[in-house]
């Protein structure tokens, strides 16, 4: 299986800290991305960090690459309860426009 | 701006039946993505498309066909459904412009008894 792997599976922390998951990929890499799930509904991009980067920030997200050890993290500072969600990483291999996600990491953030 | 259409929303199918998932996108995007969510397994690509009348393999294609007749139009068809496949299928797009994130329909939940 291509499909990349994220740490924690599952993460519970109180509101105003912070979220750190992880990222691993198998494959050589033109960029990638993080996306949000709320509830099982359709995923929602949030930040996309290429091959030659590595650091991005968005808002209170942020997103390092380290294409050597083929890992990725993303960071939420200072989180709310809306940020409870799933978040996954998804990597565009090079040379094709396949988009191969992640397993997940499961958020939950108490109020 | 609708972005991306799945329809049906739900569906029950029973075994060796066969049904068609559709995929509208009104972006004028390129490429198109069918994905299935099982629990615990994240996303896994299906089929992909890169534009009008291509199509070609993702991760798990075995049992499911698609099609892209037209370039808003992104059709996953199962010819005879199996239990294996009640999960809940995504669609997406994408432009081939510098922006490249996937836009994502709202999924349609499939059980196939």
């Amino acid at each position: 299986s291509q499909q990349g792997e994220e740490d924690p599976q599952a993460l519970s922390i109180q509101e105003g800290e912070n979220a750190t998951m992880n990222c691993s990929y198998k494959t050589s890499i033109n960029n990638l991305q993080w996306y949000r799930q709320n509830s099982g509904r359709g995923l929602v991009h949030l930040i996309l960090i290429r091959s030659n980067e590595r650091e991005k920030h968005s808002g209170r997200l942020r997103v390092t690459l380290d294409t050597s050890k083929k890992s990725s993290s993303l960071l939420i500072t200072a989180s709310r309860a809306a940020d409870t969600a799933s978040y996954f990483c998804a990597t565009r291999d090079s040379g094709t426009y396949k988009y191969i996600f992640g397993t997940g990491t499961r958020l939950k953030v108490l109020a | 701006n609708a972005g991306v259409t799945q329809t049906p929303k739900f569906r029950v199918l029973k075994t060796g039946q066969s049904m068609t998932l559709l995929c509208a996108q009104d972006m004028n995007h390129e490429y198109m993505y069918w994905y299935r969510q099982d629990p615990g397994m994240g996303l896994r690509l299906i089929h992909y498309s890169v534009g009008e009348g291509t199509t070609a393999k993702g991760e798990v294609p075995d049992g499911y066909n698609v099609s892209r007749l037209k370039k808003q139009n992104f059709l996953l068809g199962l010819e005879s459904a199996a239990p294996s496949q009640t999960s809940v299928y995504f669609c997406a797009s994408s432009s081939s412009d510098l922006i490249e994130k996937l836009f994502f329909g709202s999924g349609t939940q499939l059980s196939v008894l």
